[in-house]
């Protein structure tokens, strides 16, 4: 199947710091992809919709100038965390839409980000 | 607007004995529905899905589920569970034509004792 590489898997940060996630498409083209968010044992919440080469569009609630999405090329999605603060720490999870044909999405192994 | 919900934040089955995990769904127009499994600290992968067709959905590691339309349920089963199956399960939803932007569920954790 379809590989979708998140980097890193773990990040522990300081409170008022910037952290970069990457979402990696690697063996086909992400026209779309989905970055989710998921607290301790609680389910996925839908983020943002990231598209190549336009604005990503935010969830209601989700601040935008906080969690920054660019979507440069048609395999690599980033999301940065700024300013974090410790009510950040979370797990975030990215998806690909399989090259844009909407049929399946295929997750990233996810990144742990503690803010201390 | 669509919702999932899975009745059961954990369930617990015995090695060898029937898994059941419900999901029941609201949608205003015709879903696609999923079923992903979860390791701790990992991704989701996809077990199943359906999107149009047959409503018995086969997936892997011997899961299948039925999508019901007049119940608005899509409930997971597997004849017999084995240790390795343990993990939370999520159920979700999205609508027909885009398989990719989800609703998921709460999940459910699934325990198998010996």
């Amino acid at each position: 199947g379809a590989v979708v590489s998140q980097h890193p898997s773990w990040v522990i940060c300081k409170s008022g710091t910037s952290v970069k996630i990457e979402c990696r498409s690697l063996d086909f083209q992400a026209t779309t992809m989905f970055w989710y968010r998921q607290f301790p044992k609680q389910s996925l919440m839908l983020m943002a919709t990231s598209n190549e080469g336009s604005k990503a569009t935010y969830e209601q609630g989700v601040e935008k100038d906080k969690f920054l999405i660019n979507h440069a090329s048609l395999t690599l999605s980033t999301l940065t965390v700024t300013s974090a603060h410790p009510e950040d720490s979370s797990f975030y999870i990215c998806s690909a839409d399989f090259e844009g044909r909407g049929t399946e999405a295929f997750f990233g192994q996810g990144t742990r980000l503690t803010v201390v | 607007a669509q919702s999932v919900t899975q009745l059961g934040s954990h369930v617990s089955v015995s090695e060898g004995a029937l898994v059941l995990l419900r999901c029941n769904y609201s949608s205003s127009v015709p879903p696609y529905l999923f079923w992903y499994v979860q390791y701790p600290n990992q991704g989701l992968q996809l077990l199943l899905k359906y999107t149009t067709g047959a409503t018995l959905v086969k997936g892997i590691n011997g899961f299948e589920a039925e999508f019901k339309k007049s119940e608005t349920s899509f409930h997971l089963t597997k004849p017999s569970a084995h240790m390795s199956d343990a993990a939370e399960y999520f159920c979700a939803v999205s609508e027909a034509g885009t398989a990719s932007k989800l609703t998921f569920g709460t999940g459910t954790r699934l325990q198998v004792t010996l």
